[in-house]
């Protein structure tokens, strides 16, 4: 069984400029998550997607942040414009429920901001 | 809000050493928890998890064992490998709406660092 698949697997760019992140879940897994994790840090839950509706989006800084999970399958996750505190890796997972607490996650992206 | 709170590291150990990784969390109502890993190079991945008080989680040799009374789940381990080495992060979450805390995300500490030395 295919695990969470992301790209780019790490990114550098300048501030002020946009970056998107992609996310292709495991194949049935309707619950997707998007999860920010800085240096150092536990990583902190950005958005919950229950098939294509967005579920919790209380922690996403919606004045630059944007995701969307299109027919419920894979997510794009977009900074735009990227500040300085936006660098961390970037997690995705996905569960079958969200009911029984394992959540799968992906490679992560390392974005750089500088 | 719901919160974790793990020991500081970096712990560093000798092989076949036993280990505990101290967790304690602050939560409402009846979370599940967790404990998730990060080998090298790798994503994280779950280890073991426990669902109500008194539950005993368990997986390649770790453990750990679910107290409401001390709101804690202590990771333990009798003897560790070289290949323990890792990230280790408690975390837990709700399996059920709890008072409008949406079901499903996971509260993570915020990893303890395991070195293992031959």
């Amino acid at each position: 069984e295919a695990g969470v698949a992301q790209s780019p697997r790490y990114k550098i760019i300048e501030k002020r400029q946009s970056v998107a992140f992609w996310c292709n879940p495991i194949s049935g897994h309707a619950t997707l998550y998007w999860y920010q994790q800085i240096l150092g840090q536990g990583p902190k839950l950005l958005i919950q997607f229950q098939n294509n509706g967005v579920v919790d989006d209380s922690q996403l800084p919606k004045d630059r942040f944007s995701a969307e999970r299109l027919k419920g399958v894979d997510s794009t996750l977009k900074i735009q414009p990227a500040k300085l505190e936006d660098s961390a890796v970037y997690l995705c997972a996905s569960s079958l429920t969200p009911r029984g607490g394992e959540q799968y996650f992906g490679p992560g992206t390392r974005l750089t901001v500088t | 809000g719901n919160s974790v709170t793990q020991m500081e590291g970096p712990v560093t150990l000798s092989e076949e050493a036993f280990l505990t990784i101290n967790c304690t969390y602050t939560a409402t109502g009846y979370p599940s928890l967790f404990w998730y890993v990060q080998y090298p190079g790798e994503g994280l991945q779950l280890l073991l998890k426990a669902t109500k008080a008194d539950d005993k989680g368990s997986n390649k040799g770790f453990e750990a064992t679910y107290r409401k009374e001390t709101t804690s789940f202590h990771l333990e381990k009798g003897s560790v490998q070289v290949s323990d080495s890792a990230v280790y992060f408690c975390a837990l979450s709700y399996t059920l709406n709890a008072g409008g805390t949406s079901y499903g995300k996971l509260t993570f500490g915020q990893g303890t660092i395991l070195t293992v030395h031959p």
